[in-house]
């Protein structure tokens, strides 16, 4: 079946460190890749997504890259703000199927 | 009120109580989820609605039982349950299950966070 894996976290920085969460994915076909991100006290929100290979997703300064060859969609954001801490879900699904979720990577940045 | 919105937003309950999670959304979707976010595990789907037609039920146990009146509502009813199901309780929901490309865009709510005694 398919599956996402992602770091474990959780991760703590700095104010304006580089951010590198990874993701890979084990599916059947080129599925549609997602992050999501759920800050404190709320639900998920849709953060960016890709849906082909080479994709870029990009949104409030982070992206990531849609990459076949490694089955890969890794987060990542140049200097990361103490807002950014949150739980960051990174995500999968065929067309119009089910979302299957990795399990989550808690996020920390500190002043 | 706009988006996906979720009530109660706590709830504690004795393990031989009956209660209701409620969800409404304001974005003209037709189809809705209920996801179980436990600690250290991926979020687990329960229940899928389109067109208020339940279209997936995940091995969930029957002491949860969904209801979906309409498009804009859907009810997790709640019956002696046990400490392990302690859980944020996430509902969400997308355009429909028909025909999408790019996709499936899910809208969540803030979620219930329900403490089984």
């Amino acid at each position: 079946g398919n599956s996402v894996t992602q770091m474990e976290g959780p991760v703590t920085l700095s104010e304006e460190a580089f951010l590198t969460i990874n993701c890979t994915y084990t599916a059947t076909g080129y599925p549609s890749l997602f992050w999501y991100v759920q800050y404190p006290g709320e639900g998920l929100q849709l953060l960016l997504k890709a849906t082909k290979a080479d994709d870029k997703g990009s949104n409030k300064g982070f992206e990531a890259t849609y990459r076949k060859e490694t089955t890969s969609f890794h987060l990542e954001k140049g200097s990361v703000q103490v807002s950014d801490s949150a739980v960051y879900f990174c995500a999968l699904s065929f067309g119009n199927e089910k979302l299957t979720f990795g399990t989550g990577t808690r996020l920390t940045i500190i002043p | 009120e706009t988006g996906v919105t979720q009530t109660p937003r706590h709830l504690v309950m004795g393990m031989t109580n009956k209660k209701s999670l409620k969800c409404e959304q304001h974005l003209g979707h037709n189809a809705m989820y209920w996801y179980k976010q436990s600690a250290k595990k991926p979020l687990e789907l329960m229940f899928v609605y389109n067109f208020k037609e339940q279209t997936e039920n995940n091995s969930v146990p029957s002491r949860f039982s969904p209801e979906c009146p309409n498009s804009s509502h859907l009810f997790l009813h709640l019956h002696t349950l046990q400490p392990e199901d302690s859980a944020l309780y996430l509902c969400a929901s997308s355009q429909d299950l028909k025909g999408l490309a790019g996709g499936n865009e899910q809208f969540f709510g803030p979620g219930t966070r329900l403490t089984v005694l």
